[in-house]
């Protein structure tokens, strides 16, 4: 079936360091991969997204690249700020599937020290 | 505009007890998702709504748990008889189209916490 691993947190780096956030993936026929955010005290937003092999997703400084040969879709940022602290989500949401619900892993909490 | 909202935040039962949580989705959004998220998890999918048409109930843990979204617009999550092993967070989502578009992005509410003493 389908499913998500990504690195367990929570990950506590410094203010402008390099952040990766791990995440592979299992699943059948041509999945679509979503990283969510989740802010202290609000809802899920998604980060960014990406919809087929080689694909980069970004937005506010994050990317991720889809990566079929590894079925990886690790999510950077060059600098991460304060702000950034949150529970990240990897997910997936299956192509042609009778169930494209989305698929989440288990979240990585990221703390940012200043 | 208004996101996907849900009420209320915070509920605790007692053991036994129904409760009902409400989902008011984006206006016009045909897809209408619930999910259940445990302590220190990811959300799971419980249940998707086309319209009105219930079309996927396969994620629902026994049959005290039931959905409806009768007029094709807010939806509501009910649990009857609650037990412990139901306290979570239950997160209502919305998109636009219907499921088959993957692509699709799905907006969150901010939840529904549950504590059943």
């Amino acid at each position: 079936g389908n499913s998500v691993t990504q690195m367990e947190g929570p990950v506590t780096l410094s203010e402008e360091a390099f952040l990766t956030i791990n995440c592979t993936y299992t699943a059948t026929g041509y999945p679509s991969l979503f990283w969510y955010v989740q802010y202290p005290g609000e809802g899920l937003q998604l980060l960014l997204k990406a919809t087929k092999a080689d694909d980069k997703g970004s937005n506010k400084g994050f990317e991720a690249t889809y990566r079929k040969e590894t079925t990886s879709f690790h999510l950077e940022k060059g600098s991460v700020q304060v702000s950034d602290s949150a529970v990240y989500f990897c997910a997936l949401s299956a192509l042609y599937s009778s169930a494209s619900k989305i698929i989440f892993g288990s979240g990585t909490r990221l703390s940012i020290r200043p | 505009g208004a996101g996907v909202s849900q009420s209320p935040r915070y509920k605790v039962a007692k053991r036994g007890q129904d409760v009902a949580l409400r989902c008011d989705p984006i206006s016009g959004h045909v897809s209408l998702f619930w999910y259940q998220q445990a302590l220190g998890q990811g959300p799971e999918f419980l249940t998707y709504f086309q319209n009105e048409a219930q079309l996927d109930k396969s994620g629902l843990p026994s049959d005290r748990f039931f959905a409806e979204r009768p007029e094709g617009s807010v939806s509501t999550l009910k649990i009857q008889r609650t037990q412990q092993e139901d306290s979570a967070v239950y997160l209502c989502a919305s998109s636009l189209t219907r499921r088959y578009e993957v692509r699709e992005t799905q907006y969150f509410g901010p939840g529904t916490r549950l504590l059943v003493l």
